[in-house]
């Protein structure tokens, strides 16, 4: 069955510390993975996916197919990076499903 | 307007009231999908639409019952609802297609605020 591991429900992380938010994964076709952001009083929207490869915001990811995980990353946090992450797997080769985890709720401490 | 639109934001109803929520999307996207989401569950994903065709429902209970009349608008119609069924009921949209730039990205909604009593 598909599923995404967020196992940390709220990360605190002081100014200008490092950042990584964990993402596990379990599927057995070819994942297409994904972190969505939702600030304060906002919508739910992307923040990167695995294929793009590329930084948003100074986050970067990962795809670790070995471990199965795509961690998200930044060297160096800043106060609006705090939000709600969710880490999103796509099941897009058989039944068009998209799940989430639980979501980390990241607080970058002044 | 633009994006992906829902109404109505809030929604407070009887368990014996029928009511529905709506879907719209602005983007020329080909796939709509339902998420529930609630306070001490993940995101989940209740019903896809590829095409107007639906594509995954999510062992989704028959007091909800989704509508999709055109690759723009989604509907999920609401009958006789349970209290634990208080959420905050999503929809999004994204142009299905593979592995090209933008696709299989989805755009949120703000949500509809469902309350039973």
């Amino acid at each position: 069955a598909q599923r995404v591991t967020q196992p940390e429900k709220l990360l605190s992380v002081f100014k200008g510390a490092p950042v990584e938010l964990k993402c596990n994964y379990s599927y057995s076709g070819s994942p297409e993975l994904f972190w969505y952001v939702q600030y304060s009083r906002q919508r739910l929207q992307l923040l990167l996916r695995h294929i793009s490869r590329e930084s948003i915001k100074g986050f970067t990811a990962d795809l670790n197919k070995g471990e199965t995980s795509f961690h998200l990353k930044k060297p160096f946090a800043q106060e609006e990076d705090s939000a709600m992450y969710y880490c999103a797997l796509g099941c897009m080769n058989r039944d068009d499903k998209i799940i989430f985890g639980k979501g980390t709720r990241l607080h970058i401490l002044p | 307007e633009t994006g992906v639109t829902q109404t109505p934001r809030h929604l407070v109803m009887g368990m014996t009231n029928k009511k529905s929520l709506k879907c719209e999307q602005h983007l020329g996207h080909n796939a709509m999908y339902w998420y529930k989401q609630s306070a001490k569950k993940p995101l989940e994903l209740m019903f896809v639409y590829n095409f107007k065709e639906q594509t995954e429902n999510n062992s989704v209970p028959s007091r909800f019952s989704p509508e999709c009349p055109n690759s723009s608008h989604l509907f999920l119609h609401l009958h006789t609802l349970q209290p634990e069924d208080s959420a905050l009921y999503l929809c999004a949209s994204s142009q299905r297609g593979g592995r090209v730039t933008g696709a299989n990205v989805l755009t949120f909604g703000a949500g509809s605020r469902l309350t039973v009593l």
